[in-house]
C-alpha cells in the first residue's frame, strides 16, 4: 500500500489543550495536505503545505513539513469540543491523492 | 453553487446486483475522483479522471467501472456487487492550481451488500 501513516491512531485530550498529529510518507512530494472529517461526513480541506515550505499557519492550525524525514505534523492549539473529528494527511495531484489512515481526535469538554 | 453532490445517500444491494453511484459537481473542476472508506483504512482511491473522456485506475479499481462523458458528471458502476464492496463511497473534485490542488468532497454514499 502507498498509504501514508498518521500517528497516533487515536488521541483524547481536554478542551484547551493542544493536539499534535503526525504523518509520514515514503515517496517525494510536491505538497502535502491535511483534511478533517466529522463523523459520517465528507472530508474538508484544512491546509496545504508546499515542499519548499517548512511551516504554515491557518488560525489555530500549524502545519510543519520536514522533507528530509518525509514527515509532517498538524498542531491544533487551544482545542475545542468542536475539533472532535478524524484528521487525514494526503499527497498527490490531478485527482490522484493518497490518504493516510487518519488520527481520530476526541476533545472532551 | 451545490458543490459536489452524490446520490443515493444509502443503498442496500444483494450479491450480484448492479448499480451506479452518481456524482456531479458544478464548479467546472477538471479532476474528479472516487474513494472508498472502510473502518481503519482511511480513504483508498478507486478511479479518477483528469478531464472529460479520460479516466485512470487508482489503488483499488477491481469490480468498479467509471466513465466521464461530461466535465460535471463522474458515475461509478458496480457491475456485480460483492459483500467486500460494502463501504462508504466518496466522490471528490478539484481544479488545477500551481502549488497544489484542494479536493472538494461530496457527502458520501453508504453501500451495504448482502
Amino acid at each position: 500500500s502507498q498509504q501514508g501513516e498518521e500517528d497516533p491512531q487515536a488521541l483524547s485530550i481536554q478542551e484547551g489543550e493542544n493536539a499534535t498529529m503526525n504523518c509520514s510518507y515514503k515517496t517525494s512530494i510536491n505538497n502535502l495536505q491535511w483534511y478533517r472529517q466529522n463523523s459520517g461526513r465528507g472530508l474538508v480541506h484544512l491546509i496545504l503545505i508546499r515542499s519548499n515550505e517548512r511551516e504554515k499557519h491557518s488560525g489555530r492550525l500549524r502545519v510543519t513539513l520536514d522533507t528530509s524525514k518525509k514527515s509532517s505534523s498538524l498542531l491544533i492549539t487551544a482545542s475545542r469540543a468542536a475539533d472532535t473529528a478524524s484528521y487525514f494527511c494526503a499527497r498527490g495531484s490531478q485527482g490522484n491523492l493518497i490518504f493516510g489512515k487518519g488520527t481520530k481526535l476526541s476533545v472532551k469538554p | 453553487n451545490a458543490g459536489v453532490t452524490q446520490t443515493p445517500k444509502f443503498q442496500v444491494l444483494k450479491t450480484g446486483q448492479s448499480m451506479t453511484l452518481q456524482c456531479a459537481q458544478d464548479m467546472n473542476h477538471e479532476y474528479m475522483s472516487w474513494y472508498r472508506q472502510d473502518p481503519g483504512m482511511g480513504l483508498r482511491l478507486i478511479h479518477y479522471s483528469v478531464g472529460a473522456g479520460i479516466t485512470d485506475q487508482g489503488e483499488v479499481p477491481n469490480g468498479y467501472n467509471v466513465s466521464r462523458s461530461t466535465t460535471e458528471d463522474f458515475p461509478l458502476r458496480l457491475l456485480s456487487a460483492a459483500p467486500s464492496q460494502t463501504s462508504v463511497y466518496f466522490c471528490a473534485s478539484s481544479y488545477s492550481s500551481v502549488g497544489g490542488e484542494t479536493q472538494y468532497f461530496g457527502p458520501g454514499t453508504r453501500l451495504l451488500v448482502l
